[in-house]
């Protein structure tokens, strides 16, 4: 099955620093990695995702990389704010049915103004 | 409903006991996944359900838990036997599969084993 390794595990960054989360997977079938957000005390939430046919995608502050042929992706938050501080999750599957979503360990991004 | 809904939110139950955790998956997601959540730490796998079968039971951690689906929509999750360390926080989660794999979450359980 599939296995999904996150790395760091805590990151402290001051306002306005980017932030870089990484995370390797095993499954060189897994095409489809999104990346969750869990604030403190909520569920978690989807903030953005990448699927196998693209190298990288951007959304405002946040941007995702993946390098199949390593089998590892990456999430970028730039200019950061005191409001990213969370856990952030990465993600693999298949995106096909009959497969099940398997998440890294988390990273608590911590955002000091 | 609106979103993916659990219940109970809290249970508090003693060693021994069986206790039964519930999840509504948003209506017409077909794929559904249970997830536990310890003190701080990450998203650890036990079932995905895809309608009423369940293709990867891998996660379950003993065969203390059991989990099944009906109808294809609601989802109970059943610890048997209760020990101190099932303590946790029982997150469920659905989505469409595989025309949208976004997955959407509920609020979880916590469980607490006393």
């Amino acid at each position: 099955g599939e296995n999904v390794e996150q790395h760091p595990s805590t990151l402290s960054v001051q306002e306005g620093d980017s932030a870089v989360i990484k995370c390797t997977y095993s499954d060189s079938a897994s095409n489809y990695f999104p990346w969750y957000k869990q604030e403190l005390g909520k569920r978690p939430q989807l903030i953005i995702d990448i699927r196998s046919n693209v190298g990288e995608k951007k959304d405002q502050r946040i941007a995702v990389t993946l390098n199949k042929t390593a089998k590892h992706f990456s999430l970028h938050i730039t200019e950061t704010q005191p409001e990213d501080s969370a856990v952030y999750f990465c993600a693999a599957r298949r995106y096909q049915a009959g497969t099940a979503l398997i998440f890294g360990k988390g990273t608590t991004l911590s955002v000091s103004s | 409903g609106a979103g993916v809904s659990q219940s109970p939110s809290n249970k508090v139950t003693e060693k021994g006991k069986d206790v039964e955790l519930r999840c509504d998956p948003i209506s017409g997601h077909t794929a559904l996944y249970w997830y536990r959540q310890s003190l701080g730490q990450g998203l650890e796998f036990l079932i995905y359900f895809q309608g009423n079968s369940a293709p990867d039971k891998s996660g379950l951690p003993s065969d203390r838990f059991s989990a099944e689906r009906t109808g294809g929509s609601v989802s109970t999750l059943t610890i048997q036997r209760t020990q101190q360390e099932d303590s946790a926080v029982y997150l469920c989660a659905s989505s469409f599969d595989p025309a949208s794999a976004e997955a959407f979450f509920g609020q979880g359980t916590r469980l607490t084993v006393v």
